[in-house]
């Protein structure tokens, strides 16, 4: 049983489009990530939700908007994508706070290839 | 400066070696700290988490220094298999609640017969 899912793990698709990534993590975890690793393999933290509430919003262009409808469940949607948006995007979760040496638990990762 | 600064490598060392990775971080407030390994194309994993007085599973050992703000990973007796990138993470609790984990760069590992 995966303990973060993440779908779809490939996307192609053509500048211009919208599209979104979807995220369900199943560790009753309170809170999740959004996290980009660029062609230079840099993990980025771009957002962050605990418990259905935003807690980090990176500088993120506004194209990206993340939405958790509940806290077991972190999508991300991306607007007008550009070629520099290409990148594999990982969803994570961890326990929340109060939680001492919280381990983050990493999704498959989504391979997003824009043309 | 970045959060976390970490050498890119890649080391490359042969089998049965011994390989020390160095990380340093900025924020004084970080209160837990992490190792995780990469391999091509997945996902990180935990490693092992890095406790103030130092730790050791097998052949990895972590050491944290909080008035250097510094911390480091110790791989003894290398192994083909350990070849992948090491993570150096940093946790920052947030008021109002969540954790930021902030990532290093990473260092590349090859480990040659």
């Amino acid at each position: 049983d995966t303990a973060v899912s993440q779908t779809p793990k490939y996307l192609v698709t053509q500048m211009g489009n919208d599209k979104s990534i979807k995220c369900e993590q199943n560790l009753g975890h309170d809170t999740m990530y959004w996290y980009k690793q660029d062609s230079k393999k840099f993990l980025k933290i771009m957002f962050s939700y605990n418990n259905k509430e935003l807690i980090i919003n990176e500088t993120v262009p506004n194209r990206f908007s993340p939405k958790s409808p509940d806290k077991a469940h972190l999508n991300l949607h991306i607007n007008s994508l550009e070629l520099g948006d290409s990148a594999v995007y990982f969803c994570a979760s961890s326990q929340g706070r109060g939680v001492p040496n919280t381990e983050a638990f990493f999704g498959q990762g989504t391979r997003l290839t824009v043309v | 400066r970045k959060e976390v600064e970490q050498d890119p490598g890649p080391f490359n060392v042969p089998e049965g070696a011994t390989v020390a990775f160095n990380c340093t971080y900025s924020n004084s407030a970080s209160q837990s700290f992490f190792w995780y390994r990469q391999d091509c194309r997945k996902e990180p994993k935990l490693l092992m988490s890095v406790y103030s007085s130092g730790n050791e599973d097998g052949r990895f050992t972590a050491q944290l220094n909080r008035a250097s703000q510094y911390i480091s990973l110790l791989i003894r007796d290398s192994k083909l298999s350990d070849s992948a990138t090491y993570l150096c993470v940093v946790n920052i609790p947030l008021t109002g609640g969540g954790n930021k984990l902030t990532f290093g760069t990473g260092t590349q590992l090859k480990v040659e017969l």
